[in-house]
């Protein structure tokens, strides 16, 4: 089982719709959770972080957290044709300075 | 406020040669990781600096070493290359060392022939 696992699409979404990317974690220890968008030949570049149970918006981004279900979730409403890129979840393990990323969704927005 | 940079943006080096890759950290940063991230993969921890010392480590092998400078500034290094260390190399810095949040610099690609 993978650390961290997110489905590597692509998911097409028409412009202004919601984009809905998912990953599931498997150390239960984990205690950070992060979202990076990688745009294609570039570095990734952190889009939002959450620590505790519930959601957390910032502008068009909500990100989810459910530590029972092992479950994070980012939200991109009213996305945009600029949204296409690969998503990438992190992870971080309590006491540990090591982030476990994901291998990345594809996003594209369809204008 | 200059971000992270670092050198070179390119290499091409054959199979057996050694290596260095340079990092400079976001200002007001010292905390530094490196990444390997293969084509189509997530970025893989190699490791991470803090006071000058190599604080945790992910699974690679010695051939994969560091520094860490008085000036928060780092280096990357991988002897005997092979074949499958062709990837893109990422320099990430966070401020202090139990901060996770961190900003990647734009990499170096490596290429080994």
């Amino acid at each position: 089982q993978k650390e961290v696992e997110q489905n590597s699409g692509p998911l097409s979404v028409p412009e202004g719709a919601i984009a809905s990317l998912n990953c599931t974690y498997s150390d239960r220890v984990s205690q950070s959770f992060f979202w990076y968008r990688q745009y294609s030949g570039k570095s990734p570049e952190l889009i939002m972080s959450i620590y505790s149970n519930g959601d957390k918006e910032d502008g068009r981004f909500t990100a989810q957290l459910n530590k029972a279900s092992q479950y994070v979730s980012l939200l991109i409403r009213d996305s945009q044709p600029s949204d296409s890129a690969t998503y990438l979840c992190a992870v971080a393990r309590r006491g540990y300075q090591k982030v476990t990323f994901g291998t990345g969704t594809k996003l594209q927005v369809i204008p | 406020d200059a971000g992270v940079t670092q050198s070179p943006t390119h290499l091409i080096k054959t199979r057996g040669q050694q290596v260095t890759l340079r990092c400079s950290p976001k200002s007001g940063h010292d905390t530094v990781s490196w990444y390997q991230q293969a084509l189509g993969q997530g970025p893989q921890f190699i490791f991470q600096y803090y006071e000058e010392e190599e604080r945790q480590r992910g699974n690679f092998p010695d051939r994969f070493s560091g520094h860490q400078f008085p000036n928060y500034s780092s280096e990357l290094n991988v002897n005997a290359l092979w074949l499958g260390d062709s990837a893109l190399y990422l320099c990430a810095s966070s401020a202090g060392y139990s901060s996770y949040e961190q900003y990647f610099g734009p990499g170096t690609r490596l290429t080994v022939t």
